[in-house]
């Protein structure tokens, strides 16, 4: 079975920090996805990593996959408090295409 | 594109009744759709894999026969919570992965918005 684990599961910062989310994934994989969760909503797509060394970047966040290491990072420059919610990291299961969820990382962005 | 959709947003039963719930692809066709389960700050965890035309997969610990999935077209999806009970209550996620087309990454799930059952 497939684990996925981030670091870390709480995260609370100050507006104009950096900070980076980690995802650690225990097996073989070449894509890495990140969805944000805000209370009560499903899942909103951030970011689709389809290589090793893919990074991808939209206004204050940019993830990498580096897929030797089997990890992710989600890194989030100058925070603002829009970007409070929870985030998740998900890896496919080359088998059977299920995806297999991150913990989750809720972050609080505090003014 | 790639709308999912799913029905209902949220619904309140009765302790002891069934619930069904429609995930839908709205303008692509599914050939396999994914069913999680989220319990409260908690992170998305997959039920089942249902594929169009056969019986759905279900991961370990998942009552096939409380939580009854069909797949009938490339479109739809249900799952119906049978005799639930309050321990039921959670916020059901739907996903479909899409068919082979011109603009639609077939390696990627759209996620629906989900539906929150309350088992009262």
């Amino acid at each position: 079975e497939l684990k996925v684990e981030q670091n870390p599961l709480f995260l609370s910062m100050q507006e104009g920090k950096n900070y980076t989310i980690y995802c650690n994934y225990s097996t073989t994989s070449d894509r890495l996805y990140w969805y944000r969760q805000d209370p009560g909503k499903s899942l909103e797509s951030l970011f689709v990593l389809l290589s090793n060394g893919a990074v991808k970047q939209e206004g204050r966040l940019m993830a990498s996959l580096d897929t030797k290491a089997r990890l992710s990072t989600l890194h989030i420059t100058a925070a603002v408090h829009d970007l409070s919610a929870t985030y998740f990291c998900a890896v496919p299961w080359w088998f059977s295409n299920q995806f297999y969820f991150g913990t989750g990382t809720s972050l609080t962005v505090i003014p | 594109g790639a709308v999912v959709s799913q029905h209902p947003s949220w619904v309140i039963c009765k302790s002891g009744t069934s619930v069904k719930i429609e995930c839908r692809s709205l303008d692509f066709q599914a050939t396999t759709m994914f069913w999680y389960r989220q319990f409260p700050k908690q992170s998305l965890m997959l039920m089942a894999t249902s594929n169009e035309g056969s019986k759905a997969t279900y991961e370990q610990g998942v009552e096939k026969d409380k939580f009854l999935i069909n797949h009938a077209s490339l479109t739809l999806s249900t799952l119906t919570v049978t005799s639930a009970h309050p321990e039921d209550s959670s916020f059901y996620i739907c996903s479909a992965r899409g068919k082979t087309h011109a603009k639609l990454n077939t390696d990627t799930q759209y996620f629906g918005p989900g539906t929150r059952l309350t088992v009262l």
